[in-house]
Formats: C-alpha cells, sequence, structure tokens
C-alpha cells in the first residue's frame, strides 16, 4: 500500500515564529489532506488539496502532486496552533474509494 | 449542511463485554462512511468503509465488525472486547471519493 512520511516528528516553537511540515508519500494520490488534531482529539479540516497551492489566514499548503510531497505553511505562529498536524493521502487507484493513509503526524508546541 | 455525529463519547467497558458504537451522517446522501483506530501514539489506521447500505469492507482482521443498517448509519461492534480493542475510534464520511470529514470519536477503555 501507499506509504506516508512525515517530518519533522516534532517541533517547538515561540509563539510568533515561522513553521514548514512536510509530507511525503510513495505512489500517485487522488486526495491529500492535512487535518490538525485538537487536544480532545478532534481532527480539524485544514486543507483538501491533491495538487497546487491554498492559503486559508496564516495557512498555507502546496502539494507538488509530481514529486510527491506536500509542504504546510504556519506563519505568526499562535499557542492554540498547537497539536497535532496529520497527513493523509488517497491512493489514486480505481478501488480506493476514497480511504486515507495516514503518516505519524507532526507534534506541534507553540510556547508564549 | 452536512454534519456527523458519533456517540458516545467516552467509554469504559470490561473484558469480554459487548460493545456498540453508533455514527450519523446528516444533510447528504449515500456518503462513504469509515471507522478509523487511533492507538495510543500517532497514526490513524483504517478499520472498515461502506460505500453503501450493507456493503461493509474490512482493512483490518480484527475483534470489531462493522454494519451499515441504513444509509447514512454506521455501527461499530464487537461481541467479546479484548485490552487491545482500547484506542480512539473516529467516524468518518465523504462524498465518494473527496474530502473526509469526522466525527469528534469515541475514547474507548477496556479494563
Amino acid at each position: 500500500g501507499i506509504q506516508v512520511e512525515q517530518s519533522p516528528p516534532d517541533l517547538i516553537l515561540q509563539e510568533g515564529a515561522n513553521s514548514t511540515l512536510r509530507c511525503n508519500f510513495s505512489d500517485s494520490v487522488n486526495n491529500l489532506q492535512w487535518f490538525h488534531q485538537n487536544p480532545w482529539g478532534q481532527l480539524i479540516n485544514l486543507f483538501y488539496i491533491p495538487s497546487g497551492t491554498k492559503q486559508n489566514g496564516r495557512l498555507s499548503a502546496t502539494t507538488v502532486a509530481t514529486e510527491r510531497y506536500s509542504l504546510l505553511y504556519i506563519s505568526s505562529s499562535q499557542t492554540t496552533d498547537s497539536g497535532v498536524y496529520f497527513c493523509a493521502v488517497g491512493d489514486a487507484g480505481g478501488t480506493s474509494y476514497g480511504k486515507l493513509t495516514f503518516g505519524q503526524g507532526t507534534i506541534l508546541t507553540v510556547h508564549p | 449542511s452536512q454534519t456527523i455525529h458519533q456517540w458516545p463519547a467516552t467509554l469504559v467497558q470490561p473484558v469480554g463485554s459487548p460493545l456498540s458504537l453508533e455514527c450519523t451522517v446528516e444533510g447528504t446522501s449515500n456518503p462513504n462512511l469509515y471507522w478509523y483506530r487511533q492507538a495510543a501514539g500517532r497514526g490513524l489506521q483504517l478499520l472498515f468503509y461502506s460505500v453503501g447500505i450493507g456493503q461493509i469492507s474490512s482493512e483490518v482482521p480484527q475483534n470489531l465488525s462493522a454494519s451499515r443498517p441504513q444509509d447514512r448509519q454506521f455501527i461499530l461492534s464487537s461481541k467479546k472486547l479484548l485490552l487491545s480493542d482500547s484506542g480512539f475510534y473516529l467516524c468518518a464520511w465523504s462524498p465518494p471519493p473527496t474530502e473526509a470529514f469526522f466525527g469528534q470519536g469515541t475514547r474507548l477503555t477496556v479494563v
């Protein structure tokens, strides 16, 4: 099956700093999503981005499908950005039915 | 707009007891439905998915089963829980097959 690797595994920042999270995947995808898992465990949809670039406030994401990676940028980080960030991909194979394979996540801690 | 409901939020069950977790989706029809589990640590693992009523596919052999008795209802069950079934269970839906949306999850502790 498709493999998803996220880096770095852990990231500690001071409030106001910028960061880049990376997601590498091993095969063609028809779906790529970035999630933020809050302290209560809920997965918050950040981006649906199988290709291209999107921005939402201080967050932006870029997926280069031909090179099999995606980047999540967080600018001017805030303490509320703390949590786990997941990348998840859907295999482009014909019978994928939208199933997602998750990376192991990046634990982000933002200190005031 | 579409919403997904999952309950209960937390559950403590003794080993050997049965399990039933329910998930319902509102505001859409014929969604793809999924059950994922997140063990202590990080990654989420797909357990079951369904593309229609009565259609269930299992991704991982285990002590659990799933059913879809209605279009927008997905149930995760076990006849006898094991300690290893503890974890965080999340239900998800997608318009087939695009962006997935997750419920708030059920934290299951088997004691």
